[in-house]
């Protein structure tokens, strides 16, 4: 299947500081891009879709500031989570399909953020 | 909206047993369910899928089938191995394909030698 790659695997960041998450999609072109949190023992939640060239959607709740989508090319977007606080940390999961091609969502392997 | 109803964990089975995991999902219209399946460490990936009443989704020996009187698409396998221990997450994507995914919590599979 389709290859999505997250970076980074894991990071530790000060409180207040801001992190960036890459999520690239290796070998299709990605039109739609979701970003997911994942706290432990619990599911998947959506946070935002985006789709390349446009503003992210954002589901309710998620702080559209806090969380800063960007999707500038067919195989890559971003996700910054801004001004991080503990209550940040958690497990960032996106996952990437070309709805040209009717293609299902491939996941990356995610990103675990810790906030100290 | 949408939601999906899981099992609650950790399920654990020794090697050769017979698995089920329920899940029941509340949608409208008509929904494609999946599940996944995240190993420690990783990312999901989609195991099997369904994506109308009947059909059947089945790999590496998992099946399950899509039932819309019960709504229900509970996962099985004849018998488990312990490469198969990892976390299995029912989804539904009320979009056709697995787009906009809503996720049951999860079910942890522990399986012992």
């Amino acid at each position: 299947g389709a290859v999505v790659s997250q970076h980074p695997s894991w990071v530790i960041c000060k409180s207040g500081t801001s992190v960036k998450i890459e999520c690239r999609s290796l070998d299709f072109q990605a039109t739609t891009m979701f970003w997911y949190r994942q706290f432990p023992k619990q599911s998947l939640m959506l946070m935002a879709t985006s789709n390349e060239g446009s503003k992210a959607t954002y589901e309710q709740g998620v702080e559209k500031d806090k969380f800063l989508i960007n999707h500038a090319s067919l195989t890559l977007s971003t996700l910054t989570v801004t001004s991080a606080h503990p209550e940040d940390s958690s497990f960032y999961i996106c996952s990437a399909r070309d709805w040209r091609m009717n293609t299902e969502a491939f996941f990356g392997q995610g990103t675990r953020l810790t906030v100290v | 909206g949408d939601s999906v109803t899981q099992m609650e964990g950790p399920v654990t089975l020794s090697e050769e047993a017979f698995l089920t995991i329920n899940c029941t999902y509340t949608a409208t219209g008509y929904p494609s369910l999946f599940w996944y399946v995240q190993y420690p460490g990783e990312g999901l990936q989609l195991l099997l899928k369904a994506t109308k009443a009947d059909d059947k989704g089945s790999n590496k020996g998992f099946e399950a089938t899509y039932r819309k009187e019960t709504t229900s698409f509970h996962l099985e396998k004849g018998s488990v191995q312990v490469s198969d221990s990892a976390v299995y997450f029912c989804a539904l994507s009320d979009t056709g394909t697995a787009s906009k995914l809503t996720f049951g919590t999860g079910t942890r599979l522990q399986v012992t030698l």
